[in-house]
Order: structure tokens, then sequence, then C-alpha cells
């Protein structure tokens, strides 16, 4: 089954102790993102990668570190999380055939809480 | 900046009645996707819209893409409880990053 996997569903921690949020996906997409979704603010991208040591900054990418060493993986690192970094997180996929944005492919999110 | 409103923030209907969701962009789009989001679920593609003045349907959803490609709709005809989430559009900004309307909550009243 086609799919973007995203681990752990639910995380609480403390502030300052990093963290890593996994990413994996099966559809041999080329572009893969991280996404941040809070009440009242839709979705902000954090990063993306358009493919293997390709990654860019998102809207919102302080306090976050990325990278894309495999095409299947983009895990999402929190050196010294903050509790403003409690959220909830989407990871997503899609490929980049034809010349225009093909549909995105969404995991099925981290809830973050750091206190 | 480029940005892209959407309303209205929540929408509350009897079961059997109409939605609608609006998006605005502030600048021309080469696309517009939709998305649906249920309670406790992730982003799910709906529909994307390509050529000015686009209409399509999905059952009971109509979507639309203005003549200037700088609008679109969603209308639900008669919603079922099925129907309850949270419908974002959005749009290109470059070949890499999409845009994204806030969101519009659909809530079935009891």
């Amino acid at each position: 089954e086609a799919q973007v996997t995203q681990n752990p569903r639910y995380l609480i921690t403390v502030t300052g102790k990093k963290l890593t949020v996994t990413c994996s996906q099966n559809m041999n997409h080329e572009y893969m993102s991280w996404y941040r979704q809070d009440p009242g603010l839709g979705l902000r991208q954090i990063y993306y990668s358009m493919n293997v040591e390709v990654t860019d900054k998102g809207d919102v990418p302080e306090g976050y570190k990325v990278s894309r060493k495999e095409k299947r993986n983009f895990p999402l690192i929190l050196e010294s999380p903050s509790p403003n970094q409690t959220s909830l997180y989407f990871c997503a996929s899609r490929g980049i055939q034809g010349s225009y944005n093909s549909p995105l492919h969404f995991g099925n999110g981290t809830r973050l809480t750091v206190t | 900046g480029q940005q892209v409103m959407q309303i209205p923030q929540y929408q509350h209907v009897q079961e059997g009645e109409d939605f609608t969701t609006y998006c605005n962009s502030s600048t021309t789009l080469s696309n517009i996707q939709w998305y649906k989001q249920r309670p406790g679920g992730h982003p799910v593609f709906l529909i994307q819209l390509v050529k000015s003045g686009e209409v399509k349907k999905q059952k009971r959803l109509t979507f639309q893409f203005g003549e200037a490609k700088k609008n679109s709709s969603l209308h639900i005809t008669a919603t079922q409880t099925t129907d309850v989430g949270t419908y974002f559009c959005a749009g290109p900004r470059s070949n890499y990053q999409l845009i994204w309307g806030a969101g519009t909550k659909l809530i079935i009243k009891p």
C-alpha cells in the first residue's frame, strides 16, 4: 500500500531534549516536506526536499533541522525543543513529474508536546 | 507577499443543508488543489483545478476555479455526517511550495 509513515504519533518531551520525528514513503517520490499545523493558522511549511541531499527552508524553519540521505526518508530534528514548538506535525510527499504540482500524500501526523 | 485567504473559518450547518467555502488568492494561480482533513486525521487530496472557469463535480461536491484564476470555491450539497472536517485550498507559490488557505471547518449541528 502506498503510504507516508511517520513516527511517533504522539510525543511528550521537555525543553531542550533533542528529538527526531521520522518520515518514510514507499512511493519513490522525489519531493518531501514537513508542515506544522496550529489552530487558526492552517498548514505552515517547515522544510522541504526536492531530492536526495537537496533541502530548502520553508516558511517556519527556525528551530528545526532536516536531512535527506535516502530518497524514502526525511527525518525532522529538533535539536533543542521549546514550548512554542508544541504542535501537530505532518510529513508529506509527492512526485514531481509533469508541469503542475502533483497531489501531496500526507502521513498520519505527530502530535508533539514540549513542556 | 502572496496570500490565500479562505473563508469562513467555521461553518455550522444542519445535516442536509448546503456548505460552501471560498478561497481568494492575491495572485493568479496556475492551479488550485483542495484537501479534506477529518477530525484527528491528516489532509487528503480531493481534486486539482487547472483551467480558467473550470467546474468539477465529485458526487455532492462541486469545485469551481474562477475565470481570473484567483479564486475558487467548494460547495457541498445536502451535507452528511461524513462530510465533517476541515477543507483546505492550496495553490503553488513555486515549483516546490504550496501556499495554503487557513481552512474552513464544517461542523454539523446535532
